[in-house]
């Protein structure tokens, strides 16, 4: 029979343009938050992170944004670069007082395309 | 300093034959995570250890799985026997338990195809 695959959403984005790329987390207890870039062939990449008690964090060119109130997590990258094509995961960690504290769940990604 | 150590890095078998897949995690992390990636499912979460005791493994597919952690710098994830559905990426990952968060650090990851 016929495979079917995830069908990751892709955003294509022109250099020099901004990206946005959106996330929906799921367990409002999870206390903090972390994008992965993911580079063909390779494994993910950890590239900025950021707790509950904050609503914006900036990194080199990135920037995460959070709204607890909604449960999203957004990823900016300023004048997006032909290196920025990649697959970009969300992932959300429990409290440590839980026992899942070790675990982290993973979103399932988002494919971001830079054409010239 | 160097990251998580994956081998092999590519790996193709035959059907029925044993896999393992290795894994040196970063000096001095107390976490190890054990995932599989493929098109049909994304990034699993197989088995964890924390100071090289399994914590959760409720993820390990089928008792055709298993991983284990003799010490703090080593893991392996052996497959026995190995079917087709069992080609994927697998990576091992790494981190510290600290109060600020949980940072997973990625190796490169094991390419295997069992034909």
């Amino acid at each position: 029979g016929e495979s079917v695959g995830l069908h990751l959403p892709t955003l294509s984005v022109q250099e020099g343009d901004n990206s946005i790329i959106n996330c929906a987390y799921s367990n409002s207890a999870s206390d903090y938050f972390i994008w992965y870039k993911q580079e063909s062939g390779k494994g993910p990449q950890f590239i900025i992170d950021i707790r509950s008690n904050m609503d914006k964090r900036q990194g080199q060119r990135v920037t995460v944004l959070l709204n607890k109130t909604v449960k999203h997590l957004s990823l900016q990258i300023a004048a997006t670069q032909p290196g920025d094509s990649a697959v970009y995961f969300c992932a959300e960690n429990s409290p440590m007082t839980t026992d899942s504290w070790g675990k982290l769940q993973f979103g399932a990604g988002t494919q971001v395309v830079v054409t010239p | 300093d160097a990251g998580v150590i994956q081998s092999p890095r590519h790996e193709v078998t035959e059907m029925g034959q044993e896999v393992t897949l290795r894994c040196k995690p970063i000096s001095g992390h107390d976490y190890l995570f054990w995932y599989r990636q493929t098109m049909m499912r994304g990034l699993e979460l197989l088995i964890y250890f924390n100071n090289n005791v399994p914590i959760d493994d409720s993820g390990m597919p089928e008792d055709r799985f298993s991983a284990k952690m003799p010490n703090a710098s080593f893991s392996t994830l052996k497959i026995q026997p190995s079917e087709p559905r069992d080609s994927a990426v697998y990576f091992c990952a790494s981190s510290q338990r600290r109060l600020s968060g949980n940072t997973i650090y990625f190796g490169e990851g094991s390419w295997l195809t069992v034909v």
